[in-house]
């Protein structure tokens, strides 16, 4: 119940095109769900973030949409460049609980081809 | 302006011996987390600690593992008599809170450690 899952594992685009990047969860208490970027040896960078109360942010190109009732969450990737090639991790976490953890996807490694 | 910090960035081991992971949360930041990652798969939590005291360790092995933040001084994520199988990247997170406005979690760079 404390897994979220993501797909897909990875994800070829041209440039230019709209990735969409899917994650889904069980525990009905998390209510924080973020989208990590990470590039090659290096740290996840925090990209944008939803709490269920809204069904859809945007923060530039990047759309996060929420549908609190299937349970499943996804980003959107407008006008993808090259250099958004990464891995994209989905997660998870309870705020305002005993802990700020979070539970993260496995990633998906996106290519965007120019 | 610095971001969080851990080092070293690289660490080799021999099995059996002790890997010391360092981290230095963002200015202001006094909660600190500790992930692992494996090659080819997502980040794993292990430790949740704010200042002198550990909130969530349920992620943590129960053996050869441990982690401390204390008052003055970066978090130090510890691993005893280090086995092949603790090759990994290990990442702190800080953030200002622990829920509410301000409890966003920020990455270091990571330490990857190689156990020969």
């Amino acid at each position: 119940q404390q897994q979220v899952k993501q797909s897909p594992q990875s994800l070829i685009v041209q440039k230019g095109g709209i990735p969409i990047i899917n994650c889904a969860y069980e525990n009905t208490a998390f209510d924080y769900f973020p989208w990590y970027q990470q590039f090659p040896g290096k740290g996840p960078a925090l990209l944008i973030a939803i709490r269920p109360d809204v069904s859809e942010k945007k923060e530039g190109r990047f759309t996060i949409s929420f549908n609190k009732s299937a349970k499943q969450f996804s980003l959107h990737i407008m006008d993808s460049q090259p250099g958004d090639s990464a891995t994209y991790f989905c997660a998870a976490s309870v705020r305002g609980g005993a802990t700020n953890k979070l539970i993260f996807g496995t990633g998906t490694l996106l290519a965007v081809q120019p | 302006n610095a971001g969080v910090m851990q080092n070293p960035r690289h660490l080799v081991r021999r099995r059996g011996q002790e890997a010391r992971l360092r981290c230095s949360p963002m200015k202001g930041h006094s909660h600190v987390y500790w992930y692992r990652q494996l090659p080819e798969e997502g980040l794993k939590f292990m430790v949740y600690l704010q200042k002198e005291n550990i909130i969530d360790e349920s992620g943590m092995p129960k053996e050869r593992f441990s982690a401390e933040f204390p008052k003055e001084g970066p978090s130090i994520l510890r691993i005893q008599q280090v086995v092949r199988g603790d090759s990994a990247a290990y990442f702190c997170a800080s953030s200002r809170t622990g829920t509410g406005a301000g409890d966003e979690q920020f990455f270091g760079p990571g330490t990857r450690l190689t156990v020969l």
